[in-house]
């Protein structure tokens, strides 16, 4: 089974200042990786993913991700955040092998200050 | 990416009732789809997996009896929460594969928010 921690519970950072939420993984098996971003009372929206290939994934929103396998770590980034990126960000993962189940972090709520 | 509804969005229920809801895909056909559930300020917990045309898969923990899926169609999966408690009061979020063969990203429904009395 898969699973990912997400250290960070909260991360208040000022506008336009850059990012990082953290992701680390644990797998046994080959991986595909997510970050999602769920505003409130909403469902979650896909902001990127990494399934295979280049170890750095460009998403939505300005948003970018690397993955680095030998520190099994997946850390979310933004060059300069905007206000309207405040929000609750999971990241998640699944085993490649089919079944697709995607086992969640416990979330980073980023807020954005002016 | 694909389209998921839900309906309703939020409900309020009397505790011993039961509720039913639509987790439909509006623009490809879904052989499978996932059932979450999101206390507050929690991450998604996988309640289930439901396959059209056969019975759900559920995750341990989660009571078969209690939640009833069916997922009769490749456009609509339903979760029925049968005699409802306060304590079943949360967010519940399906999600899809796509239209993809190769099955890899999930696409999400916008939540449907149950409060029970």
């Amino acid at each position: 089974a898969q699973s990912v921690t997400q250290l960070d519970s909260q991360v208040p950072v000022f506008e336009e200042a850059p990012v990082e939420l953290r992701c680390n993984y644990s797998s046994s098996v080959s991986v595909y990786l997510f970050w999602y971003v769920q505003y409130p009372n909403q469902g979650l929206q896909l902001l990127l993913k990494y399934l295979s290939g280049s170890t750095l994934v460009k998403g939505i929103n300005g948003f970018e991700a690397e993955f680095n396998k030998s520190q099994t770590s997946f850390h979310l980034r933004k060059p300069s955040v905007h206000i309207s990126d405040t929000a609750e960000y999971f990241c998640a993962v699944s085993g490649t092998g089919g079944g697709n189940k995607l086992a969640f972090g416990t979330g980073t709520q980023l807020k954005v200050e002016l | 990416g694909a389209v998921v509804s839900q309906h309703p969005s939020w409900v309020i229920c009397k505790s011993g009732t039961s509720v039913k809801i639509e987790c439909r895909s509006l623009d490809f056909q879904a052989t499978t789809m996932f059932w979450y559930r999101q206390f507050p300020k929690q991450s998604l917990m996988l309640m289930a997996t439901s396959n059209e045309g056969s019975k759900a898969t559920y995750e341990q923990g989660v009571e078969k009896d209690k939640f009833l899926i069916n997922h009769a169609s490749l456009t609509l999966s339903t979760l029925t929460v049968t005699s409802a408690h306060p304590e079943d009061s949360s967010f519940y979020i399906c999600s899809q594969n796509g239209a993809s063969s190769v099955i890899d990203t999930q696409y999400f429904g916008p939540g449907t928010r149950l409060t029970v009395l």
